[in-house]
């Protein structure tokens, strides 16, 4: 099993839609989350951190459940700008030593 | 906007030359990060150093070698190409403080391609 699983799409909603991505890890002692962005061939852009049971920012929801080892991502309105592979990720601490685990990502295309 | 940058951008070579792909941060990261993509593809950790004269090798297993000389700087070195190499070179770092430290922030990343 992955550490990190997402649902890897592609997603293909129209303009104004919203939409949501879930991902789930294994690690129980993981304790940050985020959400990155990755555009066709660019680096990934982080989009939201999120430290406690979830975090809202404009059109964007993040919510976890530790008990499920569960974090979605919800896309309001969705924009054609918003086309982009949506990276989860998830930080694991231990013992001083701090290593990010990233998800193959989830495609979303926004049509018009 | 990160102010961390690499470079070259792209670079087309050929098998057995050595190479070196350049990576500075001006945020004074004490963390940084060099990342494998192929495209499509998920990120792969293949180096990381916490600080000054600090490194270690990541998750996946890379013929390249990094150094840490200077806390801005983290070069990546593959001292002879080979086409299994051509891949994105992704260069990121985070901070040390706060709640925010675990926070990555990317380089655009070097295409390299060994011919």
């Amino acid at each position: 099993r992955k550490e990190v699983e997402q649902d890897p799409g592609p997603f293909n909603v129209p303009e104004g839609a919203t939409v949501a991505f879930n991902c789930t890890y294994s690690n129980s002692a993981s304790q940050s989350f985020f959400w990155y962005r990755q555009d066709c061939r660019k680096e990934p852009k982080l989009l939201m951190s999120v430290y406690s049971s979830g975090n809202e920012d404009g059109r964007f929801t993040a919510q976890l459940n530790r008990a499920s080892q569960y974090i979605s991502l919800l896309i309001r309105d969705s924009k054609l700008s918003d086309s982009a592979t949506y990276l989860c990720v998830v930080n694991w601490i231990s013992g001083g030593y701090n290593k990010l685990i990233f998800g193959a990502g989830t495609r979303l295309a926004v049509h018009p | 906007e990160a102010d961390i940058y690499q470079t070259p951008r792209y670079l087309v070579i050929g098998t057995g030359k050595k190479i070196t792909l350049e990576c500075s941060q001006t945020m004074g990261h004490d963390k940084m990060y060099w990342y494998q993509q192929d495209p499509g593809m998920e990120l792969h950790l293949i180096h990381y150093s916490y600080g000054v004269n600090s490194t270690e090798k990541g998750d996946l297993s890379s013929e390249s070698t990094v150094s840490r000389i200077r806390t801005e700087h983290f070069p990546l070195t593959l001292e002879s190409a080979r086409p299994s190499h051509t891949s994105q070179y992704l260069c990121a770092s985070s901070g040390s403080l706060g709640g925010a430290q675990y926070e990555q922030y990317f380089g655009p990343g070097t295409r390299l391609t060994v011919t």
